[in-house]
């Protein structure tokens, strides 16, 4: 079965600089997608970032990007010119790209505070 | 963008009784729906997955009973916590299969069981 283990359960940046969320997966599939999800006080999921196993490119999204090293089974966030409001409990999600149902296995979260 | 609309918000209920959250997509077709649930500060536990016109399919450890799904149209699904206690006192967040992105959260129900 797949696991995605976070290891920080807290991080925190100051505002404008930059932090890095770990993240580990265990699989022993090649076809999968990962994901950053963001949960702010309000508890919205919301969609940082997702990146696809078989890309080696990492993805960027705007101030948010990400390190995949798939034989190491790492996919780290980064956040640049930390906001105010990336204030929230970061989670890494896994999907394999086989299957009926495709889940999404969240890891435990890291809740990320930002320093005025 | 995709959107699911997640109803109630907030519902407080006494134990003993039933209540049921609404999970529904607004612009898109949600074949498969999923329901999770959150206690502060953790991680979202999967508790079922529901596909439109069959029986949902309940993560071990989860009370089909306790816990009724039904995902009766390609835009609603439900979750009705029947003869609700103090330990079903939760967060509860759907998540439907579709839209851009491939999966939309609705906003959460906080659930609190007098």
């Amino acid at each position: 079965a797949q696991t995605v283990t976070q290891s920080q359960p807290e991080m925190s940046v100051q505002e404008a600089e930059t932090v890095t969320l770990s993240c580990t997966y265990d699989t022993s599939e090649s076809d999968y997608y990962l994901f950053w999800y963001k949960q702010p006080p309000s508890r919205q999921m919301i969609l940082v970032i997702r990146q696809e196993a078989y890309k080696q490119q990492n993805a960027t999204e705007n101030r948010f990007s990400v390190n995949f090293q798939k034989a190491a089974k790492s996919f780290s966030l980064k956040i640049s010119d930390s906001q105010l409001g990336d204030a929230a409990m970061y989670f890494c999600a896994y999907r394999s790209n086989g299957g009926a149902t495709n889940k999404l296995i969240f890891g435990t979260g890291t809740l990320l505070a930002v320093q005025p | 963008g995709a959107v699911v609309s997640q109803h109630p918000s907030r519902v407080i209920c006494k134990s003993g009784t039933s209540v049921k959250i609404e999970c529904r997509s607004l612009d898109f077709q949600a074949t498969t729906m999923f329901w999770y649930r959150q206690f502060p500060k953790k991680s979202l536990m999967l508790m079922a997955t529901s596909n439109e016109g069959s029986k949902a399919t309940y993560e071990q450890g989860v009370e089909k009973d306790k816990f009724l799904i039904n995902h009766a149209s390609l835009t609603l699904s439900t979750l009705t916590v029947t003869s609700a206690h103090p330990e079903d006192s939760s967060f509860y967040i759907c998540s439907a299969r579709g839209g851009f992105y491939g999966y939309t959260f609705g906003s959460g129900t906080r659930l609190t069981v007098v």
